[in-house]
């Protein structure tokens, strides 16, 4: 596509349960990235991949965060037993390589109710 | 502890004149450093890229600085219109093989 994709744009769930984020990537980008960003806050890195692999997973705030990308491409960033304060808005971004421009998608907004 | 800054928070102007927005870090040897800007429910867009080994970039009415010795880089907006109204963000990626990370950003409004 022209641009970095995810869906959905708004999901409001139940505390204690799990959501599934997904992002599209620009094609060819080999480098993708998930941020959270809470109202008025800003961006906190959450992990970035390389190709399908994850070097940097520092930025998961716990264990119920988990994440994956296959065939370099779509990713797809799990929370489990959400709980409020995961509330945020889930931005991805992809870039062609690691230290070059990233493209933002719209981003996910999740309310945990 | 690592540490990014950037000034006040807001930033008020009038159409027409020029801007500074700062970006300051603390125990990062940033690769390189950019500038977002952001709007309002919408994702980060890119701006500007800025390697060690650059002292300026320039792009139309922006110009970017950067100084490792200070350890700071500018931003510079120059015949600001309302449109230029948003939350502008610097992002630097260290040498050390973290994640480039976001200031905090700091939220310009142009008035006619």
């Amino acid at each position: 596509g022209a641009g970095v994709s995810q869906s959905p744009s708004n999901k409001v769930t139940e505390k204690g349960k799990d959501v599934e984020l997904r992002c599209d990537p620009i094609s060819g980008h080999t480098a993708l990235y998930w941020y959270r960003q809470r109202l008025g806050q800003g961006l906190e890195f959450l992990i970035y991949f390389q190709g399908n692999s994850a070097p940097d997973k520092s930025g998961l705030p716990s264990d119920r965060f988990s994440a994956e990308r296959t065939g370099e491409s779509v990713s797809t960033l799990t929370i489990q037993r959400t709980q409020q304060e995961d509330s945020a808005v889930y931005l991805c971004a992809s870039s062609l390589e690691r230290r070059r421009e990233a493209f933002f998608g719209q981003g996910t907004r999740l309310t945990v109710v | 502890s690592q540490k990014i800054e950037q000034n006040s928070e807001a930033l008020n102007i009038q159409e027409g004149k020029s801007a500074t927005l700062t970006c300051n870090y603390t125990n990062y040897s940033p690769a390189y450093l950019q500038w977002y800007r952001q709007d309002p429910g919408r994702g980060p867009v890119f701006l500007l890229l800025i390697r060690e080994n650059e002292k300026e970039k320039r792009k139309e009415r922006l110009k970017v600085t950067f100084d490792t010795t200070l350890k700071q880089s500018l931003f510079h907006i120059t015949a600001s219109q309302p449109a230029d109204s948003a939350t502008y963000l610097c992002a630097l990626d260290p040498l050390n093989g973290q994640n480039f990370v976001f200031g905090p950003g700091t939220r310009l409004s142009v008035l006619p």
